[in-house]
């Protein structure tokens, strides 16, 4: 079992659709990354947190601690959402500086 | 300035050649890292500097060298390489571990080894 799962790997949305990408993680974490990559393109750093909720934008992250799970929702989507989401917790033995990632989500977002 | 700079973004070398990738940030971010991707895979993390010193390297063959040369630039060197090393090779910085700061990609350097 792979420390951190996400789940969907593949999700088809119309546009305007609301989306939730779920994060599952196995070890204890003080903090979790989500990430976004558009297609041949380099990786942007959507949320760091560590409790709670975060918005930006149309993009909102929720974390639990105590269930260790953590959700991405993106709200109004439209096509150039389309990307992989990746959910990443750092290991604490490395003081943070390794990232356990997980696999994926692959989204696209129809017109 | 919150960017990554990486250069080249496109690299085609034969497995003689020797090259170097290059990476630059000017937010006063004192850790860099380097890692590779393969396609439809999350990046794998080949080595992390922290105050210019490295202080990860993750079993990283000797084909591929970093180097550090200031707090604001990071360098792969390539020498050797095989056709299997051909990737994405991303660029990060951090302004802090990433238990409390967040991770700054650049756009990547697309290698090609023939």
């Amino acid at each position: 079992k792979n420390e951190v799962e996400q789940s969907p790997q593949n999700l088809t949305a119309q546009e305007g659709e609301f989306i939730t990408i779920n994060c599952s993680y196995s070890v204890g974490i003080s903090a979790l990354h989500w990430l976004q990559q558009h297609p041949g393109g380099g990786i942007v750093s959507l949320f760091m947190l560590s409790s709670g909720k975060k918005k930006h934008g149309r993009l909102i992250a929720t974390i639990n601690i105590q269930e260790k799970h953590s959700s991405l929702h993106i709200t109004a989507s439209h096509p150039r959402d389309s990307a992989v989401y990746i959910c990443a917790v750092p290991a604490k033995e490395t003081s943070g500086s390794r990232l356990t990632f997980g696999e994926g989500t692959q989204l696209t977002v129809n017109p | 300035d919150t960017e990554v700079t990486q250069t080249p973004k496109h690299l085609v070398m034969g497995m003689t050649n020797k090259k170097s990738l290059k990476c630059e940030q000017h937010m006063g971010h004192r850790a860099m890292y380097w890692y590779k991707q393969k396609a439809k895979k999350p990046p794998e993390l080949m080595f992390v500097y922290s105050y210019e010193k490295l202080s990860i390297n993750e079993s990283v063959p000797s084909r591929f060298s970093p180097e550090c040369p200031n707090s604001s630039l990071l360098n792969l060197h390539l020498h050797a390489l095989q056709p299997e090393d051909s990737a994405l090779y991303l660029c990060a910085s951090s302004l802090a571990g990433l238990n409390t700061g967040e991770l700054f990609f650049g756009e990547g350097s697309r290698l090609t080894v023939l």
